[in-house]
């Protein structure tokens, strides 16, 4: 089945630094969904955007549906130890089946 | 976990066994999915339920089947494990079709299965 293409794979960063990740697809998108998944646990709903163009907030994140819906992108300032996970897109396009497609996940590592 | 329960969370069997996963959700959301969680693939529709007894396939259905008897139980059976079936099951519920409205999903805490 179609995928979302999530960049990048993984990160490194120290704590303190703000992190930047996308999810794009060549297809349209009417929904996209934010996860984070921690060690042992499922995925956890973050930010939800429902319309293109829309930058929502939560917390020290922040999310914005891309323009063109074909993408999306998750920003999170001043990371802290507790950031560190996997991190999912979702989306849910528009033509064709409907349903709720993932990204591959982005790993994020924190270096205290 | 938003009143959702996997069991097993891990599981050891061997090649041509039979597995059956459970979820248990004491939200009375309509859907219930099982997803497979593997590495570069991230998650991936097996099937899923919009209701008792009515369900039906996802992306990579073969090799396993479900059954919905109650509104709160998903059961999903690999009815003869292989090694390629060793992965990381999540079940998810929603409240109606994530496919509409704000729909989304929320997840178990996963079923780690292994097949040696």
């Amino acid at each position: 089945g179609q995928q979302l293409n999530q960049s990048p794979q993984s990160m490194f960063i120290q704590e303190g630094e703000d992190v930047s990740m996308n999810c794009t697809s060549s297809s349209i998108f009417n929904t996209w969904l934010w996860y984070k998944q921690d060690p042992g646990e499922g995925p956890v709903l973050l930010i939800a955007l429902y319309k293109a163009g829309e930058l929502t907030s939560n917390g020290r994140l922040t999310a914005q549906f891309g323009i063109t819906r074909k993408d999306s992108f998750l920003n999170i300032s001043a990371s802290i130890p507790s950031d560190v996970g996997i991190y999912f897109c979702a989306g849910r396009r528009v033509q064709g089946a409907q349903k709720l497609v993932f990204g591959q996940g982005t790993r994020l590592t924190i270096n205290p | 976990d938003a009143g959702i329960t996997q069991s097993p969370r891990h599981k050891v069997t061997e090649t041509g066994t039979p597995v059956t996963l459970r979820c248990h959700q004491t939200e009375n959301h309509r859907y219930m999915y099982w997803y497979r969680q593997d590495p570069g693939h991230g998650l991936r529709l097996i099937h899923y339920s919009y209701g008792v007894k009515d369900t039906d396939k996802g992306e990579v259905s073969d090799g396993y089947s479900v059954s919905r008897s109650k509104t709160e139980d998903f059961l999903l059976t690999l009815e003869s494990a292989t090694s390629s079936q060793t992965s990381v099951y999540f079940c998810a519920i929603s409240e109606d079709r994530v496919t509409s409205g704000a729909n989304v999903l929320t997840f178990g805490a996963g079923s780690r299965l292994t097949v040696l």
